[in-house]
C-alpha cells in the first residue's frame, strides 16, 4: 500500500528566504504521481506542483520547485522567496490507482 | 470557471442526526471522493465512487455511507451523528485517470456534532 510521511508538523521561515518541506514516501509501484497541495486558512486545497515517478527533470512552477530524489523515495518542495501569503497548511500525496493518499501535512508560517 | 461546490461550509448537528453533506461538480469528471481532515491525521479517504451508482470504500468507512444516483453528485451521509465525526470534510472529484493537477476539491464542510 501508498504512504506518505510528512515529518514536519511545523516550520517557521523568514519572509524572501527559501524553505524545504520534507516528504517522504513508500511504494512498490513502478509508476506513480506525487502531489503537493496548499491549504490556507480559508480551508481550499490549491494544487501546487505535480512529479511523475518517470519525469526526467524535478518539476517547477513559479516559486515552487520539486526535490526528487527516487531512490531515497523523497519529494521534498521548496518554496523560494517565502511571501506572508505562503503561510498555510502544506500536505504531500501520492497516487494510488486513481486515488490520492495524503500525508498529515506541514504548517508554515513565514514572518516579516 | 470549473468548480466542486460542497453545499454547506459550516454545519451544526445534534448526536443521532441522520446528516447528509452534498457535494457537486461540473466537470464531468468519473471520479469523487470524500474525505476528512483532522489536526495531526491529515487528509483520510472515507468513500470513492468510479461511476454512478457505484461506491468503493475508503481507509474509514465505518458510520459513512454515500449515494451516487447522478454522475454530477455524490452524497454523503452519516447514520447516526456522533461526537468523534466532528470534522472538516472535503469532496473532491478528478478525471478518470489522475491528470497532472490530480483533484479538483469543494471548498470543505466544517461540521461540528454536539
Amino acid at each position: 500500500a501508498q504512504k506518505i510521511t510528512q515529518t514536519q508538523p511545523g516550520m517557521f521561515v523568514q519572509e524572501k528566504e527559501a524553505v524545504t518541506l520534507d516528504c517522504t514516501y513508500d511504494t512498490s509501484d513502478p509508476s506513480y504521481g506525487l502531489f503537493w497541495y496548499k491549504q490556507p486558512s480559508s480551508g481550499e486545497m490549491i494544487f501546487l506542483i505535480y512529479q511523475g515517478s518517470y519525469d526526467q527533470q524535478n518539476a517547477t512552477e513559479g516559486r515552487y520547485s520539486l526535490n526528487f530524489q527516487k531512490a531515497r523515495k523523497s519529494a521534498n518542495l521548496v518554496i523560494s522567496a517565502s511571501q506572508l501569503g505562503d503561510s498555510a497548511m502544506y500536505f504531500c500525496a501520492i497516487t494510488d490507482t486513481d486515488k490520492l493518499i495524503f500525508g498529515t501535512g506541514t504548517r508554515l508560517q513565514v514572518f516579516p | 470557471d470549473v468548480k466542486v461546490t460542497q453545499s454547506s461550509r459550516y454545519l451544526v448537528k445534534r448526536t443521532g442526526e441522520k446528516v447528509f453533506l452534498e457535494c457537486v461538480q461540473d466537470m464531468d469528471h468519473e471520479n469523487m471522493f470524500w474525505y476528512r481532515q483532522d489536526p495531526g491525521l491529515g487528509l483520510r479517504l472515507i468513500y470513492f465512487s468510479y461511476d454512478v451508482k457505484m461506491k468503493e470504500k475508503g481507509d474509514i468507512p465505518e458510520g459513512y455511507s454515500v449515494s451516487r444516483e447522478k454522475k454530477e453528485r455524490f452524497s454523503l451521509i452519516l447514520e447516526s451523528a456522533s461526537t468523534n465525526q466532528t470534522s472538516m470534510y472535503l469532496c473532491a472529484s478528478s478525471e478518470g485517470q489522475l491528470a497532472n493537477y490530480g483533484y479538483t476539491f469543494g471548498s470543505g464542510t466544517r461540521l461540528t456534532v454536539v
